[in-house]
């Protein structure tokens, strides 16, 4: 089936930094979604892209769907410490995203 | 302005009994879905329902699972004979028509002692 590999699988960094993580995919997605989890919570939407190419904007994160629209990109620029979680990217298995497939996830560690 | 609401948020089960999880849709969402993450892990689509309908169970084990979404009331996920291995936070989600992005609710934590 179809399986999203998201890099780095974790990621240790100091306040105030940028940060950038990507998902790839061996097949072709028509919609990428951008998932923050935190201990003990559900998934909450960040970003959702719709076209490739696009590039969306929601405050500090930026998202991009490639080209290829066979991976996706987030950013975080000058991290704080609420955003530590773990960073999920997702897209449908079919078209309506009745079924999403969810990558293996980025834990993000904020040091102080 | 309620989310996806999901109880009970922790449940635990000696082996053999049942669990039952319960889901409230955001309000206006007519349609329902289950995913389960194990430990470590991302979110592992189980079913899609509708009012009385199952559209999509292709991720929902062949054995002891079950969903349903009746015309009044929650979705509920039934899980018969429980074992261990069915310990997981089970997410509920939610949409609206037509099949916008989906939002989750908190999910509920199994325990199988």
């Amino acid at each position: 089936g179809q399986q999203l590999n998201q890099s780095p699988q974790s990621m240790f960094i100091q306040e105030g930094e940028d940060v950038s993580m990507n998902c790839t995919s061996s097949s072709i997605f028509n919609t990428w979604l951008w998932y923050k989890q935190e201990p003990g919570e559900g998934p909450v939407l960040l970003i959702a892209l719709y076209k490739a190419g696009e590039l969306t904007s929601n405050g500090r994160l930026t998202a991009q769907f490639g080209i290829t629209r066979k991976d996706s990109f987030l950013n975080i620029s000058a991290s704080i410490p609420s955003d530590v979680g773990i960073y999920f990217c997702a897209g449908p298995l079919n078209f309506g995203n009745e079924k999403l497939t969810f990558g293996t996830g980025t834990r993000l560690t904020i040091i102080p | 302005n309620a989310g996806v609401m999901q109880n009970p948020r922790h449940l635990v089960r000696r082996r053999g009994q049942e669990a039952r999880l319960r889901c409230s849709p955001m309000k206006g969402h007519s349609h329902v879905y289950w995913y389960r993450q194990l430990p470590e892990e991302g979110l592992k689509f189980m079913v899609y329902l509708q009012k009385e309908n199952i559209i999509d169970e292709s991720g929902m084990p062949k054995e002891r699972f079950s969903a349903e979404f009746p015309k009044e009331g929650p979705s509920i996920l039934r899980i018969q004979q429980v074992v261990r291995g069915d310990s997981a936070a089970y997410f509920c989600a939610s949409s609206p028509p037509p099949r916008n992005t989906i939002y989750f609710g908190e999910g509920s934590w199994l325990t199988v002692v």
